[in-house]
Parts: structure tokens; sequence; C-alpha cells
């Protein structure tokens, strides 16, 4: 089955570094990908819908110039949290759309990644 | 828009008892509906889709969820809880659109008791 990878799995950075976490599809191609934020004991919000060789298109109230989200190819998307803060730790976690045709359609996700900003 | 209505945060049922998670979804177009599971600090797995077809399906690990459009229903069962089971579940719905993103509902645990 379709296989998205997702790294790293936990980084700890601090206040005002940036950190790059990537997202890659293994055995498919992903021309769109979507990266969610997700709250303890909260559900998943999409922060942003990644397409191939273009712009991201983000979610009201997502600061674009905070999470720049690159999408260069069809295997590739990564999240670049800018400038981090502790308000920025959470977990994050991107999904890839697979599958063609409705009775294929489907969305696979990483493993996420575990922010702590100190 | 669409949105999901997941009823119970949290569930408990006893080891081999009957699971009933609950989803309703609102969707102003025929919608594909799905279940997630996650497990501490993990991604998402997916349980079963409903696209096309069948509305009864079958998933992984004993799960099953049969989508019932009169009642704009997608619920979630499994006639044998185990305890492997415990973990948080969401309902998710995909509407038209070019992008298709998902939209989750707020998740419901399942606790096992032994």
């Amino acid at each position: 089955g379709a296989v998205v990878s997702q790294h790293p799995s936990r980084v700890i950075c601090k206040s005002g570094t940036s950190v790059k976490i990537e997202c890659r599809s293994l055995d498919f191609q992903a021309t769109t990908m979507f990266w969610y934020r997700q709250f303890p004991k909260q559900s998943l919000m999409l922060m942003a819908t990644s397409n191939e060789g273009s712009k991201a298109t983000y979610e009201q109230g997502v600061e674009k110039d905070k999470f720049l989200i690159n999408h260069a190819s069809l295997t590739l998307s990564t999240l670049t949290v800018t400038s981090a803060h502790p308000e920025d730790s959470s977990f994050y976690i991107c999904s890839a759309r697979d599958g063609v045709g409705p009775a294929n359609y489907g969305y696979t996700f990483g493993s996420g990644t575990r922010l702590t900003v100190v | 828009a669409q949105s999901v209505t997941q009823l119970g945060s949290h569930v408990s049922v006893s080891e081999g008892a009957l699971v009933l998670l609950r989803c309703n979804y609102s969707s102003s177009v025929p919608p594909y509906l799905f279940w997630y599971v996650q497990y501490p600090n993990q991604g998402l797995q997916l349980l079963l889709k409903y696209t096309t077809g069948a509305t009864l399906v079958k998933g992984i690990n004993g799960f099953e969820a049969e989508f019932k459009k009169s009642e704009t229903s997608f619920h979630l069962t499994k006639p044998s809880a185990h305890m492997s089971d415990a973990a948080e579940y969401f309902c998710a719905v995909s509407a038209s659109g070019s992008a298709r993103q998902l939209t989750f509902g707020s998740g419901t645990q399942l606790t096992v008791l032994p």
C-alpha cells in the first residue's frame, strides 16, 4: 500500500530558530499533500494544502510567513516553521492523496512530528 | 462546506463487547467518508472508507461501518472489542472540490476494560 514517510519524528529547538519537516511519498506520486497540526487530546486542524509546483493554499488564520510550505517534486513536501516560539510546539502531521478513481480514493498519513520549542 | 460530528468524546467497553462509535456528517454533495485510528504519538491509520458502491464497508481489524445517506451517518462498529483496540478514532469527510481536503471530527477515545 501507499506509504508516506515523515521526518523527523521528534525535534526540540530553541526559540527563534527554524525547523524543517519533510514529508515523502515513497511508492506513489503525490500531486497534493496536506499539512495538519494537532494539539494534545484534540483533532487534526488543516493548516495548508500543498500542490506540486505551485504555491500552497493556507487555511484561514495560518500565518504563511511562519509556516513555509514547499512542494518542489511529486514525492516531497516540506514544512518549515520559521522563528519558532513555544506556542508553535505541537504535533504536525502530513498527508498525501493517493489512489485514482472513486473506488481507490484515499489519503495516507505520515507518522507525525512532535515539535517542542524551548 | 462539510462537517463531521462524533458523539461521545470517550467511550468505554468491556473486552469482548460490541464497539459502536458514532459519526454524523454534513455535506452539500455526495461525501467520501473515512474512519482512522491513532495511537499515541503516531500518525493516522486508515480503518475503512466509503467512496462508492456498497454502503456496508468492511475494514481492517474486524471493523465495519455503514453509510446511511438518509441519516447522514457513518457509524463504526466491531462485534467484539480487543484490548489492542484502545486508541483514538477519527471520522472524516471529503467532499467535492479541486483539493478534496479531509475534514475531521473531534475524535473518540476508546477505552477497553479487561
